[in-house]
């Protein structure tokens, strides 16, 4: 099984400023990564996959990069809406998730 | 427009049975593998179970491994879950996905006496 590990759990940040979202794979999942925004009594939103690739929709504050087993979900330009749990997500080999970042306001 | 919507969820017993239903619609469902993802209440995602197009490949995740059967009607464009042996810990919203885009709103499953 392949774990995913996400840090921090918990990240502060205020209004308008940079949020850096990190996510390990115990192996190389290659570029088969997905990101996910997920607001309470929603199901999860698709921003990225191809580690890199923004969903459709999603708007160009959000990208990812990385590749085999070290990626990052950066958030360039905070804004309200923005605030949630983030995930990110291997589909190399199955689905394996990681713990969640959730983003909250500074 | 890719609809997924999830029913059969509720209130059971401890090593009670429950039944998902999850209806697939603006897509050839046959086409497509499909999965179910689980959240407990304040927890994060879990991966549940996969299926293939056709049913020929299936797997589960350990947690759920000889208790939940996934299973497909290509024909009433259906997916299925089967759970049996129910666990307080398997008390969550139950998802069903078509790939990373396409998820269902979840129908919720409490395990509890």
């Amino acid at each position: 099984e392949i774990v995913m590990t996400q840090s921090p759990a918990t990240l502060s940040v205020s209004p308008g400023e940079r949020a850096t979202l990190s996510c390990r794979a115990s192996q190389s999942v290659s570029s088969n990564l997905a990101w996910y925004q997920q607001k309470p009594g929603q199901a999860p939103r698709l921003l990225i996959y191809g580690a890199s690739t923004r969903a459709t929709g999603i708007p160009a504050r959000f990208s990812g990069s990385g590749s085999g087993t070290e990626f990052t979900l950066t958030i360039s330009s905070l804004q309200s809406e923005d605030f949630a749990v983030y995930y990110c997500q291997q589909y190399n080999n199955w689905w394996t998730f990681g713990q969640g970042t959730k983003v909250e306001i500074k | 427009e890719v609809q997924l919507v999830e029913s059969g969820g509720g209130l059971v017993k401890p090593g009670g049975s429950l039944r998902l239903s999850c209806a697939a619609s603006g897509f050839t469902f046959s086409s497509y593998s499909m999965n179910w993802v689980r959240q407990a209440p304040g927890k994060g995602l879990e991966w549940v179970s996969s299926i293939s197009s056709s049913s020929s490949y299936i797997y589960y995740a350990d947690s759920v491994k000889g208790r939940f059967t996934i299973s497909r009607d290509n024909a009433k464009n259906s997916l299925y879950l089967q759970m049996n042996s129910l666990r307080a810990e398997d008390t969550a919203v139950y998802y069903c996905a078509r790939d990373e885009e396409n998820w269902g709103q979840g129908t919720l499953v409490t395990v509890s006496s």
